[in-house]
């Protein structure tokens, strides 16, 4: 069946180092690949998605890019700030457009 | 500012009480997801309907949940009787699908309903 997994946290930076959070996934078809993003205490939000292959999502300086090749659409961002810390899920809508959550990445930016 | 409305947002009950959680999905969206998400277990997906109706429950455990849609304003999600390991934050996302599409799209969620069980 359909499925995403991602890298296991917790990840703790510190301010303005690189990031990288790894996201896999496996699918029959060609699934749309979502990150969201949860702050403490609030609901997940829609931090960026890629609809087909070699598509490119961004938003906030983050960035992922849709990989058919290695099933992968790995986060990144260049320079973290103390505002991004959260968890971050990587997701994927399947069959039945049904989402498929991965577990959750928890990052700690440090200052 | 369309957002999805959850109530209530903290409820502490006893064992053996009924919970009652509502969700007002965003105007104009057709699915409704509810979600239990706990340390332990992550983020899992308890019932899922489109345009009111059920199509995924297999997430949930049938002899104390639950869930409904009286109608496109409204989802419920009901325990009966409640137990401690109920206690979690309940989500509820809201979206559109067209059947044959390939791409919903973006979910939208609410804060939450977290419950404590004692």
């Amino acid at each position: 069946g359909d499925s995403v997994t991602q890298m296991e946290g917790p990840v703790t930076l510190s301010e303005e180092a690189c990031l990288t959070i790894n996201c896999t996934y496996t699918a029959t078809g060609y699934p749309s690949l979502f990150w969201y993003v949860q702050y403490p205490g609030e609901g997940l939000q829609l931090l960026l998605k890629a609809t087909k292959a070699d598509d490119k999502g961004s938003n906030k300086g983050f960035e992922a890019t849709y990989r058919k090749e290695t099933t992968s659409f790995h986060l990144e961002k260049g320079s973290v700030q103390v505002s991004d810390s959260a968890v971050y899920f990587c997701a994927l809508i399947g069959t039945g457009n049904q989402f498929y959550f991965g577990t959750g990445t928890s990052l700690t930016v440090i200052p | 500012d369309a957002r999805v409305t959850q109530t209530p947002r903290h409820k502490v009950t006893e064992m053996g009480q009924e919970v009652t959680m509502r969700c007002q999905p965003i105007l104009g969206h057709n699915t409704v997801f509810w979600y239990r998400q706990t340390m332990m277990q992550g983020l899992e997906l308890l019932a899922y309907f489109r345009n009111r109706a059920p199509l995924d429950d297999s997430g949930m455990p049938k002899d104390r949940f639950s869930a409904e849609m009286p109608d496109a304003t409204l989802a419920t999600l009901k325990i009966q009787p409640s137990e401690p390991r109920d206690s979690a934050v309940y989500f509820c996302a809201s979206g559109l699908s067209f059947p044959g599409s390939p791409n919903t799209g973006e979910l939208f969620f609410g804060e939450g309903s977290r419950l404590t069980v004692l």
